[in-house]
């Protein structure tokens, strides 16, 4: 357990459908993170949030929609996937805005197939 | 945009040692961090290096060269729960985090 919860673990999705993944931090962290992982690719950063703002967005398509009510509560809603957006999205969060030696904690995430 | 390089998979038998190379190029240097993540699992924070030479930690020690942008991550008395995936990470002069595709070590019996 690493403080970091995401919900749902398991997600399939048609490419009309609309869906929302969860993200939710008990460490009192101020920033929070959404990657992506494919298999046998690195980590892609999508977002980072800092005190519930957006202060990246890394080329991510609109498909994609961030919310951050919080800063313990992080969103990603998606909308028309496609098949290539199936991977694992990952949330984190760190206490600050990755300075120095500020370690990411990482959720278990979200495995979602785009079918 | 950064570059690291590390080996996709790795083998070794139970108790042994192995060594993890990770090599990178990025836009200045402001730390290197090393992540374990067991299939399936959240990726956890193993290690951070900064400054040139060994740090160690109990089984697992790290190392880093800044000038050879070189970084290994040694295994020492394998463990079959040590079969996992080891994510290197370098954070550039701009703190951006950018990240390995990750070595996947088996530890066999």
């Amino acid at each position: 357990e690493t403080g970091v919860t995401q919900t749902p673990r398991h997600l399939v999705m048609g490419m009309t459908n609309k869906k929302s993944l969860k993200c939710e931090q008990h460490l009192g962290h101020n920033a929070m993170y959404w990657y992506k992982q494919s298999a046998k690719k690195p980590l892609e950063l999508m977002f980072v949030y800092n005190f519930k703002e957006q202060t990246e967005n890394n080329s991510v398509p609109s498909r994609f929609s961030p919310e951050c009510p919080n800063s313990s509560h992080l969103f990603l809603h998606l909308h028309t996937l496609q098949p290539e957006d199936s991977a694992l999205y990952l949330c984190a969060s760190s206490q600050d805005l990755g300075t120095g030696d500020e370690k990411l904690f990482f959720g278990s995430g979200t495995q979602l197939s785009v079918l | 945009g950064q570059n690291i390089d590390q080996p996709t998979e790795m083998t070794a038998t139970e108790g042994a040692i192995v060594q993890i190379n990770c090599t990178y190029q990025t836009s200045g240097f402001n730390g290197l961090f090393w992540y374990q993540q067991h299939a399936g699992e959240a990726p956890t924070f193993l290690s951070y290096n900064v400054l040139d030479g060994l740090e160690e930690k109990g089984r697992f020690s790290s190392f880093l060269s800044r000038s050879k942008g070189y970084s290994y991550l040694l295994l020492k008395e394998l463990q079959m729960k040590d079969s996992a995936s080891y994510l290197c990470a370098v954070r550039d002069r701009d703190y951006k985090l950018s990240f390995g595709a990750g070595t996947t070590v088996t530890v066999r019996a």
